[in-house]
């Protein structure tokens, strides 16, 4: 059981280029987001959907988009890299909309933006 | 948007030592949850607490949801080398989206 999985693990950009965090998960998870990770701040929602077709923001969602096509892909789009979005990112899904926050989580994708 | 104060930051034990941390908040939450993160992997969900003054085990871990709903702690017993990890407080108001995490305690544990 893979369940979720993230690409790539490790990505280096240059400011301005463009790319795209691919997650997949296999536990037919209606709820997927997406957290970064940064030094002594913990883990902050950037989007989440509760469903396919159905996408929200979280508290940090400024320069990312997220499309969600399929019950089981939920990918993070950075339409322009800046330097502050070097992070580690978090794709987790969770078993229904209204789950209380009992979360599975990805191996994480560490992006550095030169 | 609602802060979680998670302590301590870090912390270096010996080997067979108990641990034990907290998260406080000035909002009341209707859960708590801890999670750990290996080294170079996603958080794991260790205990989730859905009721004010919960005490739940898991192995040799304990956790307790505040009375007041504003805080929570997690102990340790009997520390192990596999217990190395950051640990993650969370609290929730009511779904995943609405969950808050707090900054994390890095735990070293010595041979």
């Amino acid at each position: 059981n893979a369940g979720v999985t993230q690409t790539p693990k490790f990505q280096v950009l240059k400011t301005g280029q463009s790319m795209t965090l691919q997650c997949a998960q296999d536990m037919n998870h209606e709820y997927m987001s997406w957290y970064r990770q940064d030094p002594g701040m913990g883990l902050r929602l950037i989007h989440y959907s509760v469903g396919a077709g159905i996408t929200d923001q979280g508290e940090v969602p400024n320069g990312y988009n997220v499309s969600r096509s399929t019950t089981e892909d939920f990918p993070l789009r950075l339409l322009s890299a800046a330097p502050s979005q070097t992070s580690v990112y978090f794709c987790a899904s969770s078993s229904d909309t209204w789950n209380t926050g009992e979360l599975f989580f990805g191996e994480g994708s560490r992006l550095t933006v030169l | 948007g609602q802060q979680l104060n998670q302590s301590p930051q870090s912390m270096f034990i010996q080997e067979g030592e108990d641990v034990s941390m907290n998260c406080t908040s000035s909002s009341i939450f209707n859960t708590w949850l801890w999670y750990k993160q290996d080294p170079g992997e996603g958080p794991v969900l260790l205990i989730a607490l859905y009721k004010a003054g919960e005490l739940t085990s898991n192995g040799r871990l304990t956790a307790q949801f505040g009375i007041t709903r504003k805080d929570s702690f997690l102990n340790i017993s009997a520390s192990i080398p596999s217990d190395v990890g950051i640990y993650f407080c969370a609290g929730s108001t009511g779904s995943a989206r609405q969950l808050t995490f707090g900054s994390g305690t890095q735990l070293t544990v010595l041979p």
